[in-house]
């Protein structure tokens, strides 16, 4: 078990700039989470995903961003047109589904996160 | 909605001393509760969980939580700090049958030698 792991672990950018970032969920869980947090803040929830399919976004999840998870495994949150107010620091994290003997689905073990300036 | 409420943005203690980080919950059903610690620039790590078993939870690390259910409250102790304590808390709710964490603003701990 190598834990949840994302890359890049730090990304500045100039404002109208598109990024990408990468989370690499632990390879049995089938549920994957992002959160954003701001300095001083507690995360807050962006979206879901079960397996390949993304179930529920929050309304914080602008039309600029959007998030991916092709093949069930790793998952991908993009961010266009950056602006400074999308400076923060993005969290994934993942849970198994709490089938069998999986573990339970309410316990999420989260990555290292992203840090992104936006300058 | 559910919401979390962590009274005390920062704490100070000296080591050696009792910590005492305190939240509270609004929710019309007893959710599942969390406390997550969080060192600069990383992810966060859970420390314990409460899912409707035993009222007091013991965690890693020494620190253990215990679910008041008519204070809608789950505050986070530790009788003896220590210096790598030092870092920032978040407790959080998750409903049962739900998917996300909603988490409360946070508390810095900070240790004194």
């Amino acid at each position: 078990d190598t834990g949840v792991s994302q890359d890049p672990r730090h990304k500045i950018t100039k404002r109208g700039q598109n990024v990408t970032f990468r989370c690499d969920p632990i390879s049995e869980h089938n549920r994957l989470y992002w959160y954003r947090q701001t300095l001083g803040q507690g995360p807050e929830f962006l979206t879901y995903f079960q397996n390949e399919a993304q179930l529920e976004k929050s309304r914080l999840l602008s039309d600029r961003f959007s998030a991916e998870r092709p093949k069930g495994s790793f998952s991908t949150l993009e961010i266009q047109r950056t602006e400074q107010g999308d400076s923060a620091m993005y969290l994934c994290a993942s849970s198994p589904t709490g089938q069998g003997t999986s573990g339970s689905p309410y316990e999420q073990y989260f990555g290292p996160g992203t840090r992104l300036t936006v300058t | 909605a559910q919401s979390v409420t962590q009274l005390g943005s920062h704490v100070s203690v000296s080591e050696g001393a009792l910590v005492l980080l305190r939240c509270n919950y609004s929710s019309s059903v007893p959710p599942y509760l969390f406390w997550y610690v969080q060192y600069p620039n990383q992810g966060l790590q859970l420390l314990l969980k409460y899912t409707s078993a035993a009222t007091l939870v013991k965690g890693i690390n020494g620190f253990e939580a215990e679910f008041k259910k008519s204070e809608t409250s789950f505050h986070l102790t530790k009788p003896s700090a220590h210096m790598s304590d030092a870092a920032e808390y978040f407790c959080a709710v998750i409903q049962a049958a739900g998917n996300k964490l909603t988490f409360g603003g946070g508390t810095r701990v900070l240790v004194k030698p």
